[in-house]
């Protein structure tokens, strides 16, 4: 089965500052992984997924992700925090498999981002 | 949230008392998924459908029931509200279901139960 550890339930940086927002997953087969955001009050939202191919991930707002097998990560960064990217962010893995029960979530980390 | 509209978006309710939550979506999308959001443990997977009156269990189904008979809605009933059954509910949709699936998410069923 699948799991995605999320280090640092909240994590805090300042506005310009460099974002990173750290996922681990464990996977039996080739995983596929994902970054949702959830703003307040809101549903869940596709950031990036990294399926197969190319492991830098580009996503929306200028965020990206970096599979990286040998460590088993798939960590989000962001060059520099913007006020707007408060947020919490979920990193979730699937195992490639049809099914749809095969997509599991991390605890999320809550963003704050101070001016 | 475009396409999915959950309702009720808060709902307050005693121990014991049925509740029932609703998902529409205007995307003719073939699946849909209920979760629930809890602090710590992110979100889990209840119940899901992947077709007019075709169902099947998540990782947390106890006490959970769901209906689809239609293309459209969706509904999460609690036959007897718990405590334990205080969270926020997810509902998602999807056009297929691949290990790449994309879900979109509603807004969130904020539950209390007293």
């Amino acid at each position: 089965a699948q799991s995605v550890t999320q280090l640092g339930s909240h994590v805090s940086v300042s506005e310009g500052a460099l974002v990173l927002l750290r996922c681990n997953y464990s996977s039996s087969v080739p995983p596929y992984l994902f970054w949702y955001v959830q703003y307040p009050n809101q549903g869940l939202q596709l950031l990036l997924k990294y399926t197969t191919g190319a492991t830098l991930v580009k996503g929306i707002n200028g965020f990206e992700a970096e599979f990286k097998k040998s460590e088993t990560s798939f960590h989000l960064t962001k060059p520099s925090a913007h006020m707007s990217d408060a947020a919490e962010y979920f990193c979730a893995v699937s195992d490639g498999q049809t099914g749809a029960n095969n997509l599991f979530f991390g605890t999320g980390t809550r963003l704050t981002v101070i001016p | 949230d475009a396409g999915i509209t959950q309702s009720p978006r808060h709902k307050v309710t005693e121990t014991g008392t049925p509740v029932t939550l609703r998902c529409h979506q205007t995307e003719n999308h073939r699946y849909m998924y209920w979760y629930r959001q809890d602090p710590g443990h992110g979100l889990r997977l209840i119940h899901y459908s992947y077709g007019v009156k075709d169902t099947d269990k998540g990782e947390v189904s106890d006490g959970y029931s769901v209906s689809r008979s239609k293309t459209e809605d969706f509904l999460l009933t609690l036959e007897s509200a718990t405590s334990s059954q205080t969270s926020v509910y997810f509902c998602a949709i999807s056009p297929v279901s691949s290990g790449a699936n994309v879900l979109t998410f509603g807004a969130g069923s904020r539950l209390t139960v007293l």
